[in-house]
């Protein structure tokens, strides 16, 4: 059984903090790694997809590595708005079909 | 660009009956999954089809689910004699023709309640 874990579950943040969130993976086998912002009522957003061990992403304030032996991977968001609050989703693909394996999220609060 | 539309948004049925779900991928996009998530769960890979082939369809159930990619129109998932544990939401996403390393798209999702 492949298993997604991410933590933690849930993160409450001032405005203006910066914070992080982990994802771990099965090292075997590993194709990609898909990072998605999620709201409330909306679609999933994607904001990466990292392939390559050591890859770095970035996208404004949020960016995102990959350790692909260890099997993990680290978003981070830089001085944390309100507008920033969600679930962040990984997903990892093990094989070139497009299946992807999601996380539970980490659901982000910033208060202002 | 329109991103991937589906339809209806929320669909009630009672149970037996059979319930449809429709996926317009994004323009240019031929590669269509399906995803489903039940109350209080994550998002789980259902199946992944190409236009007119079913390439992987290792997380449908076996029974009362089908889905289908005509060469013409939407992507069709159908499930029959609904039960209420097919109560979730479901998500379709679209990719270009690449693999797994590309970006998979979703639409808004239809939620499924069985009366």
């Amino acid at each position: 059984i492949l298993n997604v874990e991410q933590s933690p579950q849930s993160l409450h943040v001032q405005e203006g903090d910066s914070t992080n969130f982990t994802c771990s993976f099965p090292s075997s086998n590993f194709y990609a790694l898909h990072w998605y912002r999620w709201e409330t009522a909306k679609s999933p957003e994607a904001l990466f997809v990292m392939t390559l061990n050591g890859d770095e992403k970035k996208k404004g304030r949020i960016s995102a590595t990959l350790n692909t032996k260890e099997g993990y991977s680290y978003l981070y968001i830089k001085g944390s708005q309100p507008e920033d609050s969600a679930t962040y989703l990984c997903a990892y693909g093990s094989s070139n079909t497009g299946k992807l394996i999601f996380g539970q999220g980490t659901t982000l609060q910033v208060k202002p | 660009n329109a991103g991937v539309m589906q339809n209806p948004r929320h669909l009630v049925r009672r149970r037996g009956q059979e319930a449809r779900l429709r996926c317009s991928p994004m323009k240019g996009h031929s590669h269509v999954y399906w995803y489903r998530q039940l109350p209080e769960e994550g998002l789980k890979f259902m199946v992944y089809l190409q236009k007119e082939n079913i390439i992987d369809e290792s997380g449908m159930p076996k029974e009362r689910f089908s889905a289908e990619f005509p060469k013409e129109g939407p992507s069709i998932l159908r499930i029959q004699q609904v039960v209420r544990g097919d109560s979730a939401a479901y998500f379709c996403a679209s990719s270009r023709p690449e693999t797994s390393t590309d970006t998979q798209y979703f639409g808004p999702g239809t939620r499924l309640t069985v009366l």
